[in-house]
């Protein structure tokens, strides 16, 4: 089945203690990102990748890392978490070899609570 | 920077009648605009989008129409159903030396039975 997961979906930590978010899609997709999601804010995308090797910062990177060293799985690294990381992360992807014109499929989010 | 500016935030409508949400972008590179459809505890999918040389696709009580001159895009419904209660997002593609997504705050419609 065709799809992008997410791990853990659920995690409560402390500040500053690192963590990662795993993400990880099977359709070969060129293209993946992370966003988080906050009340009355939207969805901000935090890093995109548009191909193993390449990212770039999104709207919203202070605080994260993000790495591409397969074309299959792009983690979210949070060095020292804080407590406004406390959020609702989805990673998404989408197959566009060169700009992002194509549908992204979200995964199922990870509920991030940072004390 | 980017901006996506999307209204209303609530939207509530009876079963049957129509709804629309507007969103206004500010980057004129921006070349595509999906709209995204979240349920309650689910994930965010794809409904429709237009591309920038497109003033208007439908697919059957969706349409979008796009208005490149005023960099507005619009999300329109038809015979509105309970199951189309949800929170809806734009979104504005910039290309102009990146790649980003740029997201609308997010519409939640209620449908009324």
């Amino acid at each position: 089945e065709a799809q992008v997961t997410q791990n853990p979906r659920y995690l409560i930590t402390v500040t500053g203690k690192k963590l990662t978010v795993t993400c990880s899609q099977n359709m070969n997709h060129e293209y993946m990102s992370w966003y988080r999601q906050d009340p009355g804010l939207g969805l901000r995308q935090i890093y995109y990748s548009m191909n193993v090797e390449v990212t770039d910062k999104g709207d919203v990177p202070e605080g994260y890392k993000v790495s591409r060293k397969e074309k299959r799985n792009f983690p979210l690294i949070l060095e020292s978490p804080s407590p406004n990381q406390t959020s609702l992360y989805f990673c998404a992807s989408s197959l566009s070899r060169n700009v992002p014109y194509n549908e992204q499929f979200f995964g199922p989010g990870t509920r991030l609570t940072v004390l | 920077g980017e901006n996506v500016e999307q209204h209303p935030s609530t939207l509530s409508v009876q079963e049957g009648d129509s709804a629309v949400i507007k969103c206004t972008y500010s980057d004129s590179a921006s070349n595509y605009f999906p709209w995204y459809k979240q349920e309650l505890g689910k994930r965010p999918q794809l409904i429709i989008d237009i591309r920038s040389n497109v003033g208007e696709k439908k697919d059957q009580r969706i349409a979008v129409t796009l208005n490149k001159t005023a960099k507005h895009f619009s999300l329109h419904i038809t015979e509105t159903q309970p199951e189309d209660s949800a929170v809806y997002f734009c979104a504005a593609s910039f290309t102009s030396g990146t790649y980003k997504y740029i997201f609308g705050t997010g519409t939640r419609l209620k449908v009324l039975a």
